[in-house]
């Protein structure tokens, strides 16, 4: 069974602190990694990292795909009160001819001004 | 420009009572998912579908029942309802290729008394 961990999972900081979210995995058929932002409704998309691409920066939010370590990470520098969100991680795995999501539990990040 | 669209937006049911979720996409997407999202427990997957008239078993079916009788909609049924049922039910969609984000609807938060 696929299984993402995040960490931690809650976190409070204050505008201007730079942040890192941290996400393991362990998967079958490892075919790429996303982070989403969650705030009041859908997630939206942030990344994907896979094989071919393994680190991506827009802005104050980069992410870094570790493939040895099975993990990656989102930074987030000078952050904002608009940072505060859900952040998650997913991880696509293509058992068969399948394609799904698998979720972490997600980081609950709280900036205050 | 309306991509996922879910109804109804929120509900309350009583025990042992049935509903049927409706999940629209104009997006000529092949891949729909339902998830479902607890507090502290990220999304789960419920049942996904790789194609019309395609289903299949993700993470957490028990319960739910869904079909896909056309390309365009994905319908989420729970033909007796229970309290551990009560939680905000996310559809989402992507193309038929790996390595693609989901895209998802606002949600449907749904309550069982």
């Amino acid at each position: 069974e696929d299984k993402v961990v995040q960490s931690p999972l809650s976190l409070v900081v204050h505008e201007g602190d730079t942040v890192t979210l941290n996400c393991s995995y362990e998967v079958t058929n490892f075919r790429s990694l996303l982070w989403y932002k969650q705030e009041k409704k859908a997630p939206t998309f942030l990344f994907m990292l896979t094989s071919s691409g393994i680190e991506k920066k827009s802005g104050r939010l980069s992410s870094i795909l570790d493939k040895k370590e099975l993990s990656s990470i989102l930074n987030i520098t000078a952050t904002q009160t608009g940072d505060s969100a859900i952040y998650l991680c997913a991880v696509g795995d293509s058992g068969g001819s399948n394609y799904k999501l698998t979720f972490g539990k997600g980081t609950l990040l709280t900036v205050n001004p | 420009n309306a991509g996922v669209t879910q109804t109804p937006k929120f509900r309350v049911l009583k025990t042992g009572q049935s509903m049927t979720l409706l999940c629209a996409q104009d997006m000529n997407h092949e891949y729909m998912y339902w998830y479902r999202q607890d507090p502290g427990m990220g999304l789960r997957l419920i049942h996904y579908s790789v194609g019309e008239g395609t289903t299949a078993k993700g993470e957490v079916p028990d319960g739910y029942n869904v079909s896909r009788l056309k390309k365009q909609n994905f319908l989420l049924g729970l033909e007796s309802a229970a309290p551990s049922q009560t939680s905000v039910y996310f559809c989402a969609s992507s193309p038929r290729r790996d390595n693609s984000p989901l895209h998802f609807g606002n949600g449907t938060r749904l309550t069982v008394t």
